[in-house]
């Protein structure tokens, strides 16, 4: 199947530092990727769609100053979680895939704030 | 707004057992259904895509099925082994390709 790489899988940074995790599509063209993070023992919670060439569309109460999304390329999106404070400690997941396909995800980045 | 719902969160049973997990939805108008399967600290690992058209899907030891109309779907693992032990989560597509997801259920197989 298709593999999505996901990059760091796991960071810890400082508060008030910025942080970039990257999703690269390895073997296929994604021209839309998906975002998400997880909480401990929760569900998995879409926060943005990611659209190569265009700009992101953020779900409902995602702040999308806070969580910068770039889809340069059709195989690389990035997300930058700025200014990092401690509640954006979590998992953040993403993915590739359309409705006709099934998705395939990133291994996922366990980022933790200090 | 679509809802998926898994009951119940947890899951433990002795090895060799044949069990079924199980995945309602809200809004039957999904492109697809999909289980995958999540080990503690991990990414998902896909299992099966049942597209709408289709009742089940196959492979292994795994059987999903699916019932729009009901809004179910349901995994079926034959057979379990302590390898089995993870979270599996369910996840609707709709026609924007958003996936909405259950909580999970974690399953622990005991030797």
């Amino acid at each position: 199947g298709a593999v999505v790489s996901q990059h760091p899988s796991r960071v810890i940074c400082k508060s008030g530092t910025s942080v970039k995790i990257e999703c690269r599509s390895l073997d296929f063209q994604a021209t839309t990727m998906f975002w998400y993070r997880q909480f401990p023992k929760q569900s998995l919670m879409l926060m943005a769609t990611s659209n190569e060439g265009s700009k992101a569309t953020y779900e409902q109460g995602v702040e999308k100053d806070k969580f910068l999304i770039n889809h340069a390329s059709l195989t690389l999106s990035t997300l930058t979680v700025t200014s990092a404070h401690p509640e954006d400690s979590s998992f953040y997941i993403c993915s590739a895939g359309d409705r006709y396909t099934e998705a395939f995800f990133g291994q996922g980045t366990r980022l933790t704030v200090v | 707004k679509q809802e998926v719902t898994q009951i119940p969160a947890a899951l433990s049973v002795p090895e060799g057992e044949n069990l079924v997990l199980n995945c309602s939805f809200t809004d039957s108008a999904i492109y697809n259904l999909q289980w995958f399967r999540q080990d503690p600290g991990k990414g998902l690992t896909s299992l099966l895509l049942i597209q709408s058209s289709q009742r089940e899907q196959t492979s292994g030891r795994l059987n999903a099925s699916l019932d729009k109309s009901s809004g179910r779907s349901t995994l079926y693992i034959a057979a379990s082994q302590p390898g089995d032990s993870a979270t599996y989560l369910c996840a609707a597509t709709g026609a924007n390709s958003k996936l909405t997801f259950g909580k999970g259920i974690t399953l622990s197989v005991r030797p």
